[in-house]
């Protein structure tokens, strides 16, 4: 299933600085879109969310970016701390359907002292 | 905060056993899902449950798995004869509304043997 693909496995950047993660999808039915940060033996955490009908939904530190033409989201997370690194799942849904999410592979985010 | 629990952190079985796994969801989430994370794989979809029925189901959810709410807060997820690509982490899920957020619990681990 690769209707939902995060091509990065691994990010790594300086505390302070932004990190972006980045999120690539091929099922244009897909209106919702989210991502969750998970901790090793923790469940997906959610993080932060987009409509379709949006490009930008902005909440504290992080900011979701949509381009449907694109087929793409990125996560942008300013400025990173320690305690960001976890995995980041993107995950996308149709919510006229049930909303079944359909999750990346995710990506490793290491923020560095 | 409100949370969704689930019991047990860690299940080992033998080949062909039953298995049941079980979630508390947030008291008041009227929809429920389980997904399943293989090592090194994606987080799947397996079922979504609303209204004491299954609203969808994957191909994963073959006729070994069934989902029960046996009371008002109780949500669980039958294997009925396990099979060593069972094993996975299974994560049950619960939200508000038909769209939103999914808020997902800590996971089972499962290791058929």
């Amino acid at each position: 299933d690769q209707q939902v693909k995060q091509n990065s496995p691994s990010l790594s950047v300086q505390e302070g600085r932004i990190s972006i993660l980045n999120c690539d999808y091929t099922n244009s039915m897909f209106d919702y879109f989210l991502w969750y940060k998970k901790y090793p033996a923790e469940g997906p955490t959610f993080l932060i969310s987009i409509s379709s009908i949006k490009d930008k939904n902005e909440d504290g530190r992080f900011t979701v970016f949509l381009n449907k033409s694109a087929k793409h989201l990125s996560l942008h997370i300013v400025p990173s701390q320690p305690g960001d690194s976890a995995v980041y799942f993107c995950a996308a849904s149709v919510r006229t359907s049930g909303s079944r999410l359909t999750f990346g592979e995710g990506t490793q985010l290491t923020v560095n002292p | 905060e409100p949370e969704v629990t689930q019991t047990p952190s860690h299940q080992v079985t033998q080949m062909g056993q039953e298995v049941i796994l079980r979630c508390v969801p947030i008291s008041n989430h009227l929809y429920f899902y389980w997904y399943r994370q293989i090592l090194g794989q994606k987080v799947e979809f397996l079922v979504s449950f609303y209204n004491n029925e299954i609203s969808e189901k994957s191909e994963i959810f073959d006729d070994q798995f069934s989902v029960e709410r046996p009371d008002g807060s109780n949500f669980t997820l039958k294997i009925r004869s396990t099979k060593l690509e069972d094993s996975a982490m299974y994560f049950c899920a619960s939200r508000t509304g038909p769209s939103g957020e999914q808020f997902f619990g800590p996971g089972t681990r499962l290791t058929v043997l």
